[in-house]
């Protein structure tokens, strides 16, 4: 089975500035899927960012963008003009194109200090 | 909200009681997921459920049952459980005929095993 590995448990960031989170992954396949999902406290977990594996342009969307190495199968995420609302645990998500399973990390909670 | 409903949202039993999880999603998706999250493990997938057939049992214990009575519903039915049971029981469902498409996920149900 394919594994996510989320090194950083926690992180920090000043208002207005950038952090990265990291998100390395363990595969065979060439062809897949990436998320990053956030989960706000007691809120529900929604879809950040996504990537397909086949495409070498990195994902953007607004403030949030991926740094997307394939060969060392890395799969950063970058918040930019980080907000007070950008606060929740961040995870790592694999798909592959063949099955119905998707595979998580152990996310990283993200504080944002005003 | 992401369209997925789930309750209870809290629930508080002994290992002795019989109760259910209900999750019900309103965005026509053909695959519907139960996850377990811990803190600091990543999420473990318990169950999948496409076009409302079992495809995945990730080697969860008998004392979970999940059914799936149509693409929209999905159940866990718990009994006699284990105090480190106690987690939130997430739901999810997706629209597989689209491998990039992501998951949807419910707001969680916190279980409490006493």
């Amino acid at each position: 089975a394919q594994t996510v590995t989320q090194s950083q448990p926690e992180m920090s960031v000043q208002e207005a500035e950038t952090v990265t989170l990291s998100c390395t992954y363990d595969t065979s396949e060439s062809d897949y899927y990436l998320f990053w999902y956030k989960q706000p406290p007691s809120r529900q977990m929604i879809l950040v960012i996504r990537q397909e594996a086949y495409k070498q342009q990195n994902a953007t969307e607004n403030r949030f963008s991926v740094n997307f190495q394939k060969a060392a199968k890395s799969f950063s995420l970058k918040i930019s003009d980080s907000q007070l609302g950008d606060a929740a645990m961040y995870f790592c998500a694999y798909r592959s194109v063949t099955g119905n399973q998707f595979y998580f990390g152990t996310g990283t909670s993200l504080t944002v200090i005003p | 909200e992401t369209g997925v409903t789930q309750t209870p949202r809290h629930l508080v039993m002994g290992m002795t009681n019989k109760k259910s999880l209900k999750c019900e999603q309103h965005l026509g998706h053909n695959a519907m997921y139960w996850y377990k999250q811990s803190a600091k493990k990543p999420l473990e997938l318990m169950f999948v459920y496409n076009f409302k057939e079992q495809t995945e049992n990730n080697s969860v214990p008998s004392r979970f049952s999940p059914e799936c009575p149509n693409s929209s519903h999905l159940f866990l039915h718990l009994h006699t459980l284990q105090p480190e049971d106690s987690a939130l029981y997430l739901c999810a469902s997706s629209q597989n005929r689209v491998m990039s498409n992501e998951q949807f996920f419910g707001p969680g149900t916190r279980l409490t095993v006493l």
